[in-house]
């Protein structure tokens, strides 16, 4: 079936460049998210990708995504304190019932001062 | 600008109790979705729903029930709660079944159970 699969934790200094990787199975996604979600927070819609899209940068956020890897990351540049948070990977696709949207694990992203 | 607002942030209930949650989407958006993460997981799909009809179904269990209303609003019912119920249950809403890509989540509505 469907997967998205993170590493669970990653840790960066402040100032430094995080990148956070993620690896799906479905070839049919059609959007690939990342989310954002802080302690006992919701879930913040960080940006998203088209899957015919290979880069979609936005400030601080670079997205990459290697469709043929099925391989989505997702860089933090000039990381902040405030970047401490998990960071969920989600694919969407399409289905009988509209587009269905799974989650990867989520990474735990600490940032030191 | 609006988001989705789910209602109540947070409810505490005793086992073989019964709880309802409400979703309000974004205006214009006629898609919701539910979705419950447990402590330290990421957030499972449980229903969703197209103008006002189920239009997939996850990993719902048969206690828990849904519906969307004429207004879009959505509600999750929730019935002989158990302990494993205890979670954070977000709902998102888009726009047409998700086709321009955007879903956006509540803040999500704690359930405790005690």
């Amino acid at each position: 079936g469907e997967d998205v699969e993170q590493s669970l934790f990653l840790s960066v200094r402040e100032g430094d460049s995080s990148v956070i990787n993620c690896t799906y199975t479905d070839s049919s996604s059609t959007y690939l998210y990342w989310y954002k979600q802080e302690p006992g927070a919701g879930l913040q819609l960080l940006t998203y990708i088209f899957s015919n899209m290979d880069m979609k940068q936005d400030q601080r956020l670079t997205v990459l995504l290697n469709k043929k890897d099925k391989h989505l990351s997702l860089r933090i540049a000039d990381t902040q304190t405030g970047d401490s948070a998990i960071y969920f990977c989600a694919e969407s696709y399409s289905n009988t019932g509209g587009f269905k949207t799974i989650f990867g694990a989520g990474t735990r992203l600490f940032v030191k001062a | 600008a609006a988001g989705v607002i789910q209602s109540p942030r947070h409810l505490i209930k005793e086992k073989r109790e019964t709880a309802t949650l409400k979703c309000y989407p974004i205006p214009r958006h006629d898609t919701v979705y539910w979705y419950q993460q447990g402590p330290g997981q990421d957030p499972q799909f449980l229903i969703s729903f197209y103008e006002k009809m189920q239009s997939d179904k996850g990993s719902i269990p048969d206690r828990f029930s849904a519906q969307q209303f004429s207004d879009y609003h959505s509600e999750l019912n929730m019935s002989s709660l158990e302990l494993g119920d205890s979670a954070l249950y977000f709902c998102a809403s888009s726009w047409d079944r998700g086709k321009t890509g955007e879903l956006f989540f509540g803040e999500g509505s704690r359930l405790t159970v005690l």
